[in-house]
């Protein structure tokens, strides 16, 4: 089956302690990118990555980093969380990234920074 | 520069009732639209996409939207609503002559189908 995966689907961490959140597409695509959901805010890119080796920031990348080193996968990490990045995050990917390809997201994860 | 409007936080409507989500664009190029759905602890899934050609596109579970270029509009639309499409809709723009296919959303609209 087609799809986007992330892990963990929920998170609970204090401030300061590193972690990743992973994702993983099967679908040979090359377009990936991340997205934090809050209310009343929609959907805010993070970071994106074009190809393999190939990333950029979105609109709201401070606090993140983001690695793609192999096409399947592309990790979100969080060095040193804060409370304001308590959010619900969705990965997603594109067949390729000209711009008239939908994208497919993973189930989302929702984090919590204590 | 690139955004999204949807002007409506919520829609109730009765089943069975038409059942319209409204979205206004801004782009500086040329405006790819696309529609997606959010389902309770579900990831977004697409619903339907404007490229170019004919203004009225088809998309899943009998959705439609117009593309409107001199209202800038982007309204999805089902001509008779179902319970099970009560869920959290984003229209979204992407500038086609943009070099970094950024995808821009919308706030969401809630849409509630009574029985």
């Amino acid at each position: 089956e087609a799809q986007v995966t992330q892990n963990p689907r929920y998170l609970i961490t204090v401030t300061g302690k590193k972690l990743t959140v992973t994702c993983s597409q099967n679908m040979n695509h090359e377009y990936m990118s991340w997205y934090r959901q809050d209310p009343g805010l929609g959907l805010r890119q993070i970071y994106y990555s074009m190809n393999v080796e190939v990333t950029d920031k979105g609109d709201v990348p401070e606090g993140y980093k983001v690695s793609r080193k192999e096409k399947r996968n592309f990790p979100l990490i969080l060095e040193s969380p804060s409370p304001n990045q308590t959010s619900l995050y969705f990965c997603a990917s594109s067949f390729r990234a000209e711009a008239n390809t939908e994208a497919f997201f993973g189930q989302g994860t929702r984090l919590t920074v204590v | 520069a690139q955004s999204v409007a949807q002007p409506e936080d919520q829609v109730n409507v009765a089943e069975g009732n038409p059942l319209t989500v409204k979205c206004t664009y801004s782009v500086s190029g040329n405006p790819y639209l696309f529609w997606y759905v959010q389902y309770p602890n579900r990831g977004l899934q697409f619903l339907l996409k404007y490229i170019t050609g004919d203004n009225l596109v088809k998309g899943s579970y009998g959705f439609e939207a117009e593309f409107n270029k001199s209202q800038t509009s982007f309204h999805l639309k089902k001509p008779s609503a179902l319970v099970s499409d009560s869920a959290l809709y984003f229209c979204a723009v992407r500038d086609g002559w943009s070099n970094d296919y950024k995808l821009s959303f919308g706030a969401g609209t809630t849409v509630t189908v009574r029985a």
